[in-house]
């Protein structure tokens, strides 16, 4: 298996315009994670899914952030409109379930100018 | 109160030295807790996890569990600079229905010369 795939692995944007981040968890895992890091606030959990559904998005910042699984090997975080506070690398990672370790993607680094 | 807390250093050992890291979690529900490694720029990886109280070791790493007081290590023997990095500490809760993957902010570990 190609491990957790995420792209694009860069994206600038300028204020204001919608970003979408994807990507596309090991298969056979059946809970997904988004993680958002930056120096100041460390690795925060924004949503998770399990068998596709969104069981906990307190974390997500606002309501400019939504995040779908439309299926078992693909999910989105979309950020409209993009702020300059958002710039951040974002992670996927993935987990067979219980008990379990989460393997992460390389992660998206976000710039919004 | 974080649900997962770390000291965020820098903890500087010199080479050879035993490095020992710490992390305390809120949770009693939680599970089982990981050790990641993440260098400067890539995506966290597993160094260790542990469910049961007591040590578990691993070549040069040592993770150690007390959940009566919540409490969660990692010791590194004979530290390389190659160690040089920063140490996640994540707890994880099933609820029977999903899982939740929590980290800590980290603790920045430089191995000197």
């Amino acid at each position: 298996d190609a491990g957790v795939i995420q792209s694009p692995r860069h994206e600038v944007t300028e204020m204001g315009q919608e970003v979408t981040l994807r990507c596309k968890p090991i298969s056979g895992h059946n809970s997904l994670f988004w993680y958002r890091q930056t120096m100041m606030r460390g690795l925060e959990l924004l949503i998770y899914f399990n068998n596709n559904v969104p069981i906990d998005d307190s974390g997500m910042p606002e309501d400019r952030f939504s995040a779908k699984m439309p299926n078992a090997s693909f999910s989105t975080l979309k950020i409209q409109p993009s702020e300059p506070r958002d710039s951040a690398v974002y992670f996927c990672a993935s987990s067979p379930g219980a008990i379990s370790e989460a393997f992460f993607g390389q992660g998206t680094r976000l710039t919004v100018v | 109160q974080k649900e997962v807390e770390q000291n965020s250093g820098p903890l500087s050992v010199p080479e050879g030295a035993i490095a020992s890291l710490n992390c305390t979690y809120s949770d009693r529900g939680s599970q089982s807790f990981f050790w990641y490694r993440q260098y400067s720029g890539k995506s966290p990886e597993l160094i260790m996890f542990i469910y049961s109280n007591g040590d578990k070791e691993d070549g040069r790493f040592t993770a150690q569990l007390n959940k009566a007081s919540q409490y969660v290590s990692l010791l590194i023997r004979d530290s390389q600079p190659s160690d040089s990095a920063t140490y996640l500490c994540a707890a994880f809760l099933n609820t029977g229905t999903a899982s939740k993957l929590t980290f800590g902010t980290g603790t920045r570990l430089q191995v000197t010369l």
